[in-house]
């Protein structure tokens, strides 16, 4: 139980552009949504916070304008960089919390993450 | 606002030697605490966690990390490793309280932890 997926695992864009990633909760309902960024060698940098049918709230230095996030259902939250330049490429990955699976662990489950790669 | 720190950027050992990775972290309050890992071209996985009770908290793959309130500790170890074990090693903390919408998992910086054949 507690899977969450990403699509794709892998894209490769030029600049200027734009980019959908999804995470998906596939056997449970997530609540609210993590969205991270891991750059090659580094740790994860947490991006925002999304609770379903609410606005994300974003860290600080993080561009809402940039990096675009919905949470229209409670298994589905969707991160677009937009107009996407090379310094944005970077691993983003989700994760996903159920307060019922969570549990006093405040546990989050964790997507595969999604490679961008910006040309 | 919470805070991890990992000390140790990479560690190299040979096989069977045993293993401890630092984790400190900052926040006064109550505080779920995990380690993952993740292996060369992986996704993370949950190596342990902790929330209260016993101290001393066992994982997978014989991993096993003892929390130190008075230190803001949590440590990992490993009494012999394997080649197998290679991997980054992140230290994370919630420090939000259960249940709240708010709370939120932190990492540090992470360990890159090489193991000799």
């Amino acid at each position: 139980g507690a899977v969450v997926s990403q699509h794709p695992s892998w894209v490769i864009c030029k600049s200027g552009t734009s980019v959908k990633i999804e995470c998906r909760s596939l056997d449970f309902q997530a609540t609210t949504m993590f969205w991270y960024r891991q750059f090659p060698k580094q740790s994860l940098m947490l991006m925002a916070t999304s609770n379903e049918g609410s606005k994300a709230t974003y860290e600080q230095g993080v561009e809402k304008d940039k990096f675009l996030i919905n949470h229209a259902s409670l298994t589905l939250s969707t991160l677009t960089v937009t107009s996407a330049h090379p310094e944005d490429s970077s691993f983003y990955i989700c994760s996903a919390r159920d307060f019922l699976l969570a549990g006093r662990y405040n546990e989050q489950f964790f997507g595969p993450g999604t490679r961008l790669t910006v040309l | 606002a919470q805070s991890v720190s990992q000390h140790n950027h990479h560690v190299i050992l040979s096989e069977a030697a045993s293993l401890e990775l630092g984790c400190n972290y900052s926040y006064g309050g109550t505080v779920n605490l995990f380690w993952y890992v993740q292996y060369p071209g992986q996704h993370l996985q949950l190596l342990l966690k902790y929330f209260s009770g016993d101290p001393l908290v066992k994982g997978i793959k014989g991993f096993e990390a003892e929390f130190i309130k008075s230190k803001f500790s949590f440590n990992l170890r490993k009494p012999s490793v394997q080649w197998s074990d290679t991997a980054e090693y992140f230290c994370a903390v919630n420090a939000g309280v259960a249940y709240s919408s708010a709370s939120k998992i932190i990492f540090g910086s992470g360990t890159r932890l090489s193991i000799r054949p």
